[in-house]
């Protein structure tokens, strides 16, 4: 089956510097997308990023990350952290095994600091 | 337009008894998820329906909980002789058909609390 991994449970930085979420996946048929999820506080899940191209750098809100099928990861990155960027952040995929559902990793933590 | 509601949003039973959340996916959406949020496991598939035939319940605990989807505009998740473990935010998501990369849209969940 499909798997997420998010291997950082919680990031912190400091507002203004750059920051780097991790995502790799494992997958055993094709993949149709992926995604990066932001919750904000007692909010519901919501779309930042989404991709299905490979080498394709795809950006929003100043975020930005690039599907790398070679290396199976969709980093998700900042070049300056903002304290509003405080927030829970998931990695999904959809896979052609998976029908419409989206597989999501364990979710990181992103607190940023003055 | 109206994002996906989930009702309650919050909801404290005993040991042992019944809980049932609600969703309302959003209007013309023809897929509809239940994922399962924790610290520990993150977000969890549940099951989900396609034009409200159950398609994948493979997430599901099978002895107390069970899912429906009776008409298009709702769907239910009841969890039976509810257990503490079963404490999390249970998220509703819904979805369009058709061509697409297929984006979820999730309500603000429902926080089920087993005492």
């Amino acid at each position: 089956g499909d798997s997420v991994t998010q291997t950082e449970g919680l990031v912190t930085v400091t507002e203004g510097l750059p920051v780097k979420l991790n995502c790799t996946y494992q997958t055993t048929y094709l993949t149709i997308a992926f995604f990066w999820y932001v919750q904000y506080l007692n909010e519901a899940p919501q779309v930042l990023l989404k991709s299905s191209t490979d080498n394709k750098r795809t950006e929003h809100q100043g975020f930005h990350a690039t599907l790398h099928k070679s290396s199976s990861s969709f980093h998700l990155q900042k070049s300056s952290a903002q304290l509003s960027d405080s927030a829970l952040y998931y990695c999904a995929l959809r896979g052609t095994s998976s029908g419409q559902k989206l597989v999501f990793g364990q979710g990181t933590i992103l607190k940023v600091y003055l | 337009n109206a994002g996906v509601i989930q009702t309650p949003r919050h909801k404290v039973t005993g040991k042992g008894q019944e809980a049932t959340l609600w969703c309302e996916p959003i209007s013309g959406h023809s897929a509809v998820f239940w994922y399962r949020q924790t610290i520990v496991q993150g977000l969890e598939f549940l099951t989900y329906f396609r034009n409200q035939a159950p398609i994948d319940d493979s997430g599901m605990p099978k002895e107390r909980f069970s899912a429906q989807m009776p008409n298009q505009s709702h769907s239910t998740l009841k969890i039976q002789s509810t257990q503490p473990q079963d404490s999390a935010v249970y998220l509703c998501a819904s979805s369009s058909q058709g061509r697409g990369t297929g984006q979820l849209y999730f309500g603000e969940g429902s926080k089920l609390t087993v005492l």
